[in-house]
């Protein structure tokens, strides 16, 4: 059974940092392209961040949104991927989703709140 | 990027009815279009691929059909669990590009 979990989000302050994992389990996460999406009510689902296999040296692409900001990583030992977030704006309050697959699998999400 | 316009925002249904749910891409997108299911609280769920190909599981009342920059998702009797919000997904050109969704409420 494929299964993605998120973990990481919280409250944090404008300009601060955090780090998301996303685990997963259930395929070959080695050759996988894995995204990062987030939802918020103000600008509804929104893709932020792809990285690919090995094979491409770990290519990554970025939203023009968070380019510069958040950087995306795998650690393929780990079967996990992590986004980390830089200089955080309140804007960037959301549900931070990981999927794979060509968005067929999604995990839970978990909540990021950018707040004084 | 290619812009997803999903129409109708709000949709006041009964059971049984038979509901449609639009999507017009701002080019064309081969029919790499998804649908999705989202319940408060939860991810969404993929239920429609490339147009028409129904995801394993999902009840056959779905369905999907359109071309070139128009595709329509289709719910032939609604089911008291089909209340939610539908999402439509746009995978031909990088980066994916959603719809701003559509809610879906009880009569």
């Amino acid at each position: 059974e494929v299964q993605l979990m998120e973990t990481g989000g919280g409250l944090v302050q404008p300009g601060k940092s955090l780090k998301l994992t996303c685990a997963t389990s259930g395929f070959t996460f080695s050759t996988a392209w894995m995204n990062w999406v987030r939802q918020s009510p103000e600008k509804g689902l929104e893709w932020i961040a792809r990285i690919k296999p090995k094979s491409t040296n770990y290519a990554t692409e970025y939203a023009e949104s968070v380019k510069g900001r958040f950087t995306i990583s795998r650690d393929d030992s780990k079967s996990s991927i992590y986004l980390q977030m830089n200089s955080l704006k309140e804007e960037d309050t959301a549900t931070y989703y990981c999927t794979w697959m060509g968005f067929a699998y999604w995990g839970q999400g978990t909540l990021v709140t950018v707040s004084s | 990027d290619i812009q997803m316009t999903q129409s109708p925002s709000f949709l006041s249904a009964s059971v049984g009815d038979r509901v449609t749910i639009n999507c017009k891409a701002s080019q064309n997108i081969n029919k790499y279009l998804n649908w999705y299911q989202q319940k408060l609280g939860e991810a969404p769920k993929r239920l429609i691929y490339n147009t028409n190909n129904l995801q394993t599981g999902i009840p056959s009342r779905f369905s999907g059909s359109g071309s070139g920059t128009d595709y329509t998702l289709t719910i032939s009797s609604l089911q008291p669990e089909d209340f939610a919000t539908y999402f439509c997904l746009q995978h031909n050109s990088f980066p994916g590009t959603f719809g701003a969704g559509t809610k879906l409420e009880l009569k």
